[in-house]
């Protein structure tokens, strides 16, 4: 099994709402990433998890917090977002040490800021 | 700072075409080379991986080099067919700092 999931595939939500994103993956990959994308630009990175640990944070505002329940899964949680917030939030694994490192992605979860 | 560069920007091409796409990176102390597709608004397929140690990779039409010493990682796709239309990307690996190309979006026209 090389996929990883991504829930809900959309979300709209308006600025005070609290939502979450969830990600999985059964790989037994012990890294995993969100990133944000905008339409017609690359991945950005936001977080690194590596064994459950936060190891990158590029420095993203803390209205989104993510979580890392254990190796498997991958959460992140929105609060008070702005429309600017908007774009495909992208969850990949990697099993981290290996010289053939390999980032698997999921479909990502289309997210609109109302 | 490690930068990855690819042109050109788009491409579009007529079906059959063989075409090359370039990818750049100014840090050569790279662990491995990923090429992805990605259509619009979906995630990213993996394509083909190229190892440090490696010269070249081939995946049906596609095949993909890296030259260390210069920077540089192409994909040649053979034979395109208008199912190629998508964007690709490529993603240097320097240790778990995974740095994107900016893409370059390719039309393969009937």
């Amino acid at each position: 099994d090389t996929e990883v999931t991504q829930t809900p595939k959309h979300l709209v939500m308006g600025m005070t709402n609290k939502k979450s994103l969830k990600c999985e993956q059964h790989m037994g990959h012990r890294a995993m990433y969100w990133y944000k994308q905008k339409a017609k630009k690359p991945p950005e990175l936001m977080f690194v998890y590596s064994y459950e640990k936060l190891s990158i944070n590029e420095s993203v505002p803390s209205r989104f917090s993510p979580e890392c329940p254990n190796s498997s899964l991958l959460n992140l949680h929105l609060h008070a977002l702005q429309p600017e917030d908007s774009a495909l939030y992208l969850c990949a694994s990697s099993q981290p040490g290996l010289a053939q490192e390999t980032q698997y992605f999921g479909p990502g979860t289309r997210l609109l800021v109302l | 700072k490690q930068e990855v560069t690819q042109i050109p920007a788009a491409l579009s091409v007529p079906e059959g075409e063989n075409l090359v796409l370039n990818c750049s990176f100014t840090d050569s102390a790279i662990y491995n080379l990923q090429w992805f597709r990605q259509d619009p608004g979906k995630g990213l397929t993996s394509l083909l991986l190229i190892q440090s140690s490696q010269r070249e990779q081939t995946s049906g039409r596609l095949n993909a080099s890296l030259d260390k010493s210069s920077g540089r990682s192409t994909l040649y796709i053979a034979a395109s067919q208008p199912g190629d239309s998508a964007t690709y990307l490529c993603e240097g690996n320097y240790g778990q700092n995974f740095v994107f190309g900016p893409g370059t979006r390719l039309s393969v026209l009937p």
